[in-house]
């Protein structure tokens, strides 16, 4: 069946910097791929998806990237604020329109 | 609009009980999800309601069920709880059952069984 890997757990950046977190997933037909940035005692909220007929997706300071070859689909934050500090969540399609997520990632702004 | 609400906040349950929480979706969504979200194992799937009827569901026992009324309010009830059953449950809601659209999730019920 669908399983997604997500890397990596714990990612700690200095403020300013870039992040990038990683999913690779294993069904060659999948093809929706979001992002979910989930806040302290808050539930998910999707930030960014992409689809499989394009390579690359940006919205100001965030981007995901698609390699339908190699099987990854990659989160990037640019120029990284406080406020960016949450778990994200990859995922990926399963049948029926329903999604398998990622473990999470935990990212550490620090000031 | 408002945003997907969910009752109560916390949970402290003994194990043996049984529990049901509450979820109401965004006014016009007709597609609840339930997931239980423990450290370090993400979101897994509980099931899905769709105009009333459960249309997937995920891999959990029995004892995890769900209902969803006329207004697409809905209820998930965990009967003869276990320690392992402490986690937040969240729900979602999406306009379609029929694509992948964007999930709205409600901020959850935090259980803690004891």
């Amino acid at each position: 069946g669908e399983n997604v890997e997500q890397h990596p757990s714990t990612l700690s950046v200095q403020e300013g910097d870039s992040a990038v977190i990683k999913c690779t997933y294993s069904d060659s037909a999948s093809n929706y791929f979001p992002w979910y940035k989930q806040e302290l005692g808050k539930g998910p909220q999707l930030i960014i998806d992409i689809r499989s007929n394009v390579g690359e997706k940006k919205d100001q300071r965030i981007a995901v990237t698609l390699n339908k070859t190699a099987k990854h689909f990659s989160l990037h934050i640019t120029e990284t604020q406080p406020e960016d500090s949450a778990v994200y969540f990859c995922a990926a399609p399963l049948e029926s329109y329903q999604l398998i997520w990622g473990a999470g990632t935990k990212l550490i702004i620090k000031p | 609009k408002a945003g997907v609400t969910q009752t109560p906040r916390y949970l402290i349950k003994t194990r043996g009980q049984q529990v049901t929480l509450s979820c109401s979706p965004i006014s016009g969504h007709r597609s609840v999800s339930w997931y239980q979200q423990t450290p370090g194992q993400g979101l897994q799937f509980l099931f899905e309601y769709f105009s009333e009827t459960q249309r997937n569901k995920g891999n959990f026992p029995g004892r995890f069920s769900g209902r969803q009324f006329s207004n697409s309010r809905s209820e998930m009830n965990v009967s003869t709880l276990e320690l392992g059953d402490s986690a937040l449950y969240l729900c979602a809601s999406k306009a379609s059952g029929v694509s992948y659209n964007e999930q709205f999730f409600g901020p959850g019920t935090r259980l803690t069984v004891l």
